[in-house]
């Protein structure tokens, strides 16, 4: 009955590796976001999808590629693991609704990123 | 650019005080967004509300009340009779209409203790 899922929930690697974080959303929406939240708690958008296609790319590394296989997913794959990426990445998703422009997002529960 | 302020970076009560989490927004749009989500020491990010520009009735959900003052661009939050299950980092969060997809900004969250 998980509306929001993620995995895994902890990552521990060494930087330079590649590593990968995946998101499944189980509410029918087709918008999916990735956010970063630092050490400081501050929460920052880094990508959206709505209906697998890229719609918000903030400033944000090449090192980091999210993939969408179908709208229910929204994968982050990050090269090269650098000691800053440490971090929580939390998945989110809304409903675009024409009307409602400004849905609810839902987000996962967060995966903590320890780069060692 | 817009922008939120959550000027209080920690507050500590005692359990049964009444406790209020100011929010400071700044937008140039006349139509956007305002959420409050909880963060407990779990991890997760809850959405405990979502109000749009056009709507400054106060709500009230149980313990929790919400305050919206479009003249001094504020949504503060009040906890009544404070528990320690309320212990948490709480977050407004502004998305405006007019960026087509919704995207939040989130402020830097408030660090709330709720001691027994």
């Amino acid at each position: 009955d998980t509306a929001v899922s993620q995995t895994p929930k902890y990552l521990v690697t060494q930087m330079g590796n590649d590593k990968s974080i995946k998101c499944e959303q189980n509410l029918g929406h087709d918008t999916m976001y990735w956010y970063k939240q630092d050490s400081k708690k501050f929460l920052k958008i880094m990508f959206s999808y709505n209906n697998k296609e890229l719609i918000i790319n903030e400033t944000v590394p090449n090192r980091f590629s999210p993939k969408s296989p179908d709208k229910a997913h929204l994968n982050l794959h990050i090269n090269s693991l650098e000691l800053g990426d440490s971090a929580v990445y939390f998945c989110a998703s809304s409903q675009k609704v024409p009307s409602v422009p400004q849905e609810t997002q839902y987000f996962g529960p967060g995966t903590r990123l320890l780069v060692l | 650019a817009q922008k939120v302020t959550q000027a209080q970076t920690e507050i500590s009560v005692v359990e049964k005080e009444d406790v209020t989490l100011d929010c400071v927004y700044e937008t140039r749009d006349t139509t956007y967004y305002l959420f409050w989500y909880k963060q407990p020491p779990s991890g997760e990010l809850v959405f405990l509300i979502r109000r749009n520009s056009f709507d400054e009735q106060n709500e009230i959900s149980g313990r929790y009340s919400w305050n919206f003052q479009k003249s001094t661009s504020s949504f503060n939050f009040t906890i009544t009779a404070s528990q320690v299950v309320d212990s948490a980092v709480y977050f407004c969060a502004l998305s405006e209409a007019n960026s087509g997809y919704s995207t939040l900004t989130f402020g830097k969250g408030t660090m709330l203790l709720v001691s027994p």
